[in-house]
């Protein structure tokens, strides 16, 4: 299986606070994408990093990407309320069959104390 | 931004009846759609990458008779369920890649419920 892998499962923090996800994954690829989904919606597109990238910031999202550990980071700081949600990972593969596609991690579920 | 609109949003459906879920990139052209499956908790599973005007490609695992797929003009994919069953009960999504914006845009997904 192509699909990732990520930790914790699932997070409860205070409001405030920084919350970090990671996620691992298999094969080699040309860029790694964050996602969030709320609880029975579509998936939102939060950050992409691509595969030549260490580290890239967007507002309250900090991603890190290690290619040698196959590894990544999504840090959210001053967490929000409203950012509880579901947060995956994608890996954007190298084609196989000569069509990109995504293959999502197992998720991490953020909740986001008041 | 792109956009990928998704329809139906729900659908309840009687055992042994066919669903057809559409998928339309509403300002960008698509040659590439993707489906997924998720179930309840879990994350998203790729189903099957659909591409204009040929077959589409199954992941392994999926039935290719049961999850049709047509992709019949560069806007819109159409997944239909054949035969549906309680377990084929899912929450299915599209997205379509957008060559020009080197990224991907999903539906807001279909809640598929077979009783």
């Amino acid at each position: 299986s192509q699909q990732g892998e990520e930790d914790p499962q699932a997070l409860s923090i205070q409001e405030g606070e920084n919350a970090t996800m990671n996620c691992s994954y298999k094969t080699s690829i040309n860029n790694l994408q964050w996602y969030r989904q709320n609880s029975g919606r579509g998936l939102v597109h939060l950050i992409l990093i691509r595969s030549n990238e260490r580290e890239k910031h967007s507002g309250r999202l900090r991603v890190t990407l290690d290619t040698s550990k196959k590894s990544s980071s999504l840090l959210i700081t001053a967490s929000r309320a409203a950012d509880t949600a579901s947060y995956f990972c994608a890996t954007d593969s190298l084609p196989s069959t000569g069509a990109n596609n995504l293959f999502f991690g197992t998720g991490t579920r953020l909740t986001v104390i008041p | 931004g792109a956009v990928v609109s998704q329809h139906p949003s729900r659908v309840i459906c009687k055992s042994g009846t066919s669903v057809k879920i559409e998928c339309r990139s509403l300002d960008f052209q698509a040659t590439t759609m993707f489906w997924y499956r998720q179930f309840p908790k879990q994350s998203l599973m790729l189903m099957a990458t659909s591409n204009e005007g040929s077959k589409a490609t199954y992941e392994q695992g999926v039935e290719k008779d049961k999850f049709l797929i047509n992709h019949a003009s560069l806007t819109l994919s159409t997944l239909t369920v054949t035969s549906a069953h309680p377990e084929d009960s899912s929450f299915y999504i599209c997205s379509a890649r957008d060559i020009q914006a080197n990224g991907y845009t999903f539906g807001s997904g279909t809640r598929l419920t077979v009783v």
